[in-house]
């Protein structure tokens, strides 16, 4: 079954530094990948995914991730954190073996200090 | 469009208590899904509707039943609510694809007493 593991469980950073969130994958198969962001009291909102057709995915509000075979993993960066990205953020690979449902990690919480 | 809408947005039950959460999209999605997000552990997947009249459980199905009415709608409900349930309950729905996005609703918070 595919899985998906994100190390750390909240991370911290100062307003302009690098966002690095970490996700690995655990996959038989070729995984399709995403990642979603979740601000409070909110639904999920996706930022990117991974189909295969790049290894480096561009998403929304600057953040970007590269897909590595060789490491098992999709981490999400930001080159200059914003306050306004504060959010938990999720990473999740597609199950082919329940109608296309997500199987989530447990999520990092993104702390942006001033 | 609205997406996917979600009712109520706050619930509380006693233990015991019956509940069926509603769930409605107008995307034409084939696919719908509901989820339930617990602190620390995720989302994970309760039931799902790959197309209209089915419907197939997930990971965490125990005290849970669902309807796909329709294309449109995704009902989820709770027989006799249990203090386990406490949970925040997503929807989701999609074309129905393996690189396709889910699209999400923004939830039904639900305490049980």
């Amino acid at each position: 079954a595919q899985s998906v593991t994100q190390l750390g469980s909240h991370v911290s950073v100062s307003e302009g530094a690098l966002v690095l969130l970490r996700c690995n994958y655990s996959s038989s198969v070729p995984p399709y990948l995403f990642w979603y962001v979740q601000y409070p009291n909110q639904g999920l909102q996706l930022l990117l995914k991974y189909t295969s057709a790049a290894t480096l995915v561009k998403g929304i509000n600057g953040f970007e991730a590269e897909f590595k075979k060789s490491e098992t993993s999709f981490h999400l960066t930001k080159p200059s954190a914003h306050m306004s990205d504060a959010a938990e953020y999720f990473c999740a690979v597609s199950a082919s073996n329940s109608g296309y449902a997500l199987n989530f990690g447990k999520g990092t919480s993104l702390l942006v200090t001033p | 469009n609205a997406g996917v809408t979600q009712t109520p947005k706050f619930q509380v039950l006693k233990t015991g208590q019956s509940m069926t959460l509603q769930c409605a999209q107008d995307m034409n999605h084939n696919s719908m899904y509901w989820y339930r997000q617990d602190p620390g552990m995720g989302l994970r997947l309760i039931y799902y509707s790959a197309s209209e009249g089915t419907t197939d459980k997930g990971e965490v199905p125990n005290g849970y039943n669902v309807s796909r009415l329709n294309k449109r709608e995704f009902s989820l409900r709770l027989e006799s609510a249990a203090p386990s349930q406490t949970s925040v309950y997503f929807c989701a729905s999609m074309t129905g694809g393996l690189t396709d996005t889910q699209y999400f609703g923004p939830g039904t918070r639900l305490t049980v007493l």
